[in-house]
């Protein structure tokens, strides 16, 4: 059974730090990952989507990075901002799946202190 | 392009009462997804509708829980009888085509059982 384990659960940082974010899976057979960002009260809004046979995707001062034998993904967050205070969840999709499931992880809160 | 739409926002009920939730996909889209969001986890698949079929109900729990898709657009997501472990937020979500394309998410209906 696919898991999906994002630490740490809870991040607070000072405005302007670059930092990272880290989700693990234990079945590495995936058909790709992704990142959403979700904000208090919202949907999710997808950031970045890595194809298995991707090892990164940039946008803007994001940039997702995928190591499938290890079974990680890391999200890097440039030179943070205010704005970017919200919780940010990684989802998997299984090869083994034919419904293409995404399977969550429960997600970082991340606080950028100005 | 107009989004996924859903309603109520918000909803508190006493426990065994029940409660219906409606999503509007964006149109167009085939595939359409409710998931559980329970606080401090990711999302979990409940349904997924291909049009308006089944596509996997694995994760509902059919004696409390039912989903219909009339005509493939709209949906709406039923618990009768409510318990206090079904407060969460449900989340809808639409994809153009097959089940392995991006998902875009509705704001949610955050349920709370009392």
């Amino acid at each position: 059974k696919q898991e999906v384990t994002q630490i740490p659960a809870a991040l607070s940082v000072p405005e302007g730090e670059n930092l990272v974010l880290n989700c693990s899976f234990t079945d590495s057979a995936i058909y790709n990952l992704q990142w959403f960002r979700q904000d208090p009260g919202k949907g999710l809004t997808s950031l970045l989507l890595i194809q298995s046979s991707q090892r990164e995707q940039t946008s803007g001062r994001l940039n997702a990075s995928l190591d499938k034998s290890s079974g990680r993904s890391t999200l890097y967050i440039a030179a943070s901002q205010p704005g970017d205070s919200a919780t940010y969840l990684c989802a998997v999709r299984l090869l083994s799946s034919n419904t293409g499931k995404l399977i969550f992880g429960q997600g970082t809160t991340l606080q950028v202190k100005p | 392009e107009a989004g996924v739409a859903q309603s109520p926002r918000y909803k508190i009920i006493e426990k065994r009462q029940s409660v219906a939730f409606w999503c509007n996909p964006i149109s167009g889209h085939a595939t359409l997804y409710w998931y559980q969001q329970i606080l401090g986890q990711g999302p979990k698949l409940l349904i997924q509708f291909q049009n308006n079929g089944v596509v996997d109900d694995s994760q509902l729990p059919k004696d409390r829980f039912s989903a219909e898709r009339l005509k493939g657009v709209d949906s709406t997501l039923k618990i009768q009888p409510a318990k206090l472990e079904d407060s969460a937020v449900y989340l809808c979500a639409s994809a153009p085509g097959g089940p392995y394309n991006e998902q875009f998410f509705g704001p949610g209906t955050r349920l709370t059982v009392l």
